[in-house]
């Protein structure tokens, strides 16, 4: 089973729209992170925002923002404002804290931010 | 649905040693494969691209000598760290585009990522 699923494969937006990327997991660690990765077309892979499982707030970093909803193990991505630099790929990733972690990627979403 | 297995997970080496880390892809034809490295706060260097039988492409500040790259099949991509000091002690993860004409072309996997531990 895919632990990490990424179900749009792409999403179009209007700037200064807001938008959501849509993130579930799949774990038994009680301990683990979520990531979201930005990757526009020259492949470097720019991280966005964090949140711990035990984390007790949504996490924000600037016009993007984690909706953690641990119960049902989703974690989307809203990004506020969109604009037309935001137009990449987006990953959602999960590590599992116990020991030697891997770093798990869903498929990716891919966002397209029109004038 | 296509995987990217990475290997090893983990590995510990001594200083000034050589170690190698595999990329494949499992189910698919991966024309283009790339390496990045995890730096604290979460961010991914891309360290380089690599196309199936042509040389690496290196990002600026990779030293191509050090971090060895070959993509000798369509199926697998390794990286090798020589003369590792314990300063290259990182994750490095792959990733692989699918290189088929159908759906999933174009579609980039990831690896899980590997644990290099330089004593």
């Amino acid at each position: 089973a895919q632990k990490i699923t990424q179900t749009q494969p792409g999403m179009f937006v209007q700037e200064k729209e807001a938008v959501t990327l849509d993130c579930t997991y799949d774990t038994s660690d009680p301990s683990y992170g979520l990531f979201w990765y930005k990757q526009p077309s020259s492949g470097e892979m720019i991280f966005l925002i964090y949140q711990g499982s035990y984390d007790q707030q949504n996490a924000t970093e600037g016009r993007y923002s984690l909706n953690f909803q641990k119960a049902r193990k989703s974690a989307n991505l809203v990004i506020s404002a969109s604009q037309l630099g935001d137009s990449a790929m987006y990953f959602c990733a999960m590590r599992e804290t116990s020991g030697y972690s891997t770093l798990t990627f869903g498929k990716g979403t891919m966002l397209l931010v029109s004038p | 649905g296509a995987v990217v297995s990475q290997h090893p997970s983990w590995v510990i080496c001594k200083s000034g040693t050589s170690v190698k880390i595999e990329c494949r892809s499992l189910d698919f034809q991966a024309t283009t494969m790339f390496w990045y490295r995890q730096f604290p706060k979460q961010s991914l260097m891309l360290m380089a691209t690599s196309n199936e039988g042509s040389k690496a492409t290196y990002e600026q500040g990779v030293e191509k000598d050090k971090f060895l790259i070959n993509h000798a099949s369509l199926t697998l991509s390794t990286l090798t760290v020589t003369s590792a000091h314990p300063e290259d002690s990182s994750f490095y993860i792959c990733s692989a585009r699918d290189g088929g004409q159908g759906t999933s072309g174009n579609t980039i996997y990831f690896g899980e990522g590997s644990w290099l531990t330089v004593v």
